[in-house]
């Protein structure tokens, strides 16, 4: 079956430090893919898409299809980066239209 | 623009009654979709919608009706309330040329408690 898999559910990093948060997904064609993101007590956002290969808010994901990964990767944490991440590729099932297939989300958090 | 507005934002029912969360858009997005967020479980899609008059199911539609009558709105039945519906549900709506939905904007959510 095809799935998203977010191994981390919770990610903790200091301020500062690197961060990735990871997502793999299982497809056999060339899915489009997608970051979302919900800050605390806000509506779920657009992070970034791998095709358009742009960096928001310091943020960057790099489609890799021999590992069939798409991690969200920011080199320098900050707190307001504390929110729930969420890898969304776009699949299809059945031959037809889906929408998109979330992951289970990855908590990151940013301490001081 | 409004964009994808939800309501209520709160709800509590007792188990076997019925209720409609409201979903409205304001872009002339063709593609409209409902998931329900769950703990450890991320978002998961219930219905989802290519254009008015037309539905399909997600992952976890049981339990759950949907109707297109316009472009705008897109209303998600609970038919007979359960425990286990009890969740955070959330609307989205998205352009979509190909029938496949592009960047996915979110209402702000209605929390459902199922007693």
């Amino acid at each position: 079956a095809q799935r998203v898999t977010q191994p981390e559910k919770l990610l903790s990093v200091f301020k500062g430090a690197p961060v990735e948060l990871k997502c793999n997904y299982s497809y056999s064609g060339s899915p489009e893919l997608f970051w979302y993101v919900q800050y605390s007590r806000q509506r779920l956002q657009l992070l970034l898409r791998h095709i358009s290969r742009e960096s928001i808010k310091g943020f960057t994901a790099d489609l890799n299809k021999g590992e069939t990964s798409f991690h969200l990767k920011k080199p320098f944490a900050q707190e307001e980066d504390s929110a729930m991440y969420y890898c969304a590729p776009r699949l299809l099932r059945g031959g037809g239209a889906d929408g998109l297939t979330f992951g289970k989300g990855t908590h990151l958090i940013i301490q001081p | 623009n409004a964009g994808v507005t939800q309501t209520p934002k709160f709800q509590v029912l007792k188990t076997g009654q019925s209720m409609t969360l409201q979903c409205a858009q304001d872009m002339n997005h063709e593609y409209m979709s409902w998931y329900r967020q769950d703990p450890g479980m991320g978002l998961r899609l219930i219905h989802y919608s290519v254009g008015a008059g037309i539905t399909d199911q997600g992952e976890v539609p049981n339990g759950y009706n949907v109707s297109r009558s316009t472009t705008e709105d897109f209303p998600l039945r609970l038919l007979s309330a359960a425990p286990s519906q009890t969740s955070v549900y959330f609307c989205a709506s998205s352009y979509s040329s190909t029938g496949f939905p592009d960047e996915q904007y979110f209402g702000p959510g209605t929390r459902l408690t199922v007693t």
